[in-house]
């Protein structure tokens, strides 16, 4: 599975949209983007994911570039309860197999 | 939506005991599950892949004698953390698939 990079951390003023960065330059043309969130001491949660279209759902929007090396998730109107860390995965098949978790990027979304 | 549910979600245990965390999948069926592993300000480690009526693959470096897998059912894989020690302390996650990867809320072991 291809490797991402992501910042560290990220802060958002509270009803901001958060914009979270994800490079995945060695992404091949099957592989699926995926985003997780972590909030302290819970398990991940899944919030979208995407081939290669832009996606939408309750949560937020993925916005993956034409050459598919990078995305961007994109939380409309962050809130104190966005707080968490979010992963970015690539997956080869889309479904059913493993996730390997990098570091993610730490969002603080403050008053 | 799609439930995994983790049991228990606390744990403290002594030095030297066996502990068992039970991983179910609620209203879906899951021929197979995934363990991760925790410390703190660290991110999600893949420790092995549970498969519903054989033996579960493990990932580099985990001993597959120290933390026992079994995946009986389709709803229900166990791990089994044996002769714990203080350094087994951490956050226990699973997973499985339906439409997309669903995890538990996580089993915290602290092993005095």
């Amino acid at each position: 599975d291809a490797k991402t990079t992501q910042p560290p951390s990220m802060d958002c003023a509270e009803g901001r949209a958060a914009n979270l960065p994800c490079n995945h330059s060695t992404i091949s043309g099957n592989e699926y983007v995926y985003w997780y969130r972590q909030i302290h001491s819970q398990g991940p949660q899944y919030i979208i994911h995407g081939l290669k279209n832009n996606e939408t759902n309750e949560m937020a929007s993925l916005i993956i570039t034409e050459d598919r090396k990078s995305s961007t998730l994109i939380l409309p109107h962050a809130t104190l309860r966005d707080t968490a860390v979010y992963y970015c995965i690539v997956l080869l098949t889309g479904g059913g197999n493993k996730l390997t978790f990098g570091t993610g990027t730490q969002l603080k979304v403050e008053l | 939506g799609a439930v995994v549910s983790q049991h228990p979600s606390r744990v403290i245990c002594k030095s030297g005991t066996s502990v068992k965390i039970e991983c179910r999948s609620l209203d879906f069926q899951a021929t197979t599950m995934f363990w991760y592993r925790q410390f703190p300000k660290k991110s999600l480690m893949l420790m092995a892949t549970s498969n519903e009526g054989s033996k579960a693959t493990y990932e580099q470096g985990v001993e597959k004698d120290k933390f026992l897998i079994n995946h009986a059912s389709l709803t229900l894989s166990t791990l089994t953390v044996t002769s714990a020690h203080p350094e087994d302390s951490s956050f226990y996650i699973c997973s499985a698939w339906n439409t997309e990867a669903f995890f538990g809320q996580g089993t915290r072991l602290t092993v005095v």
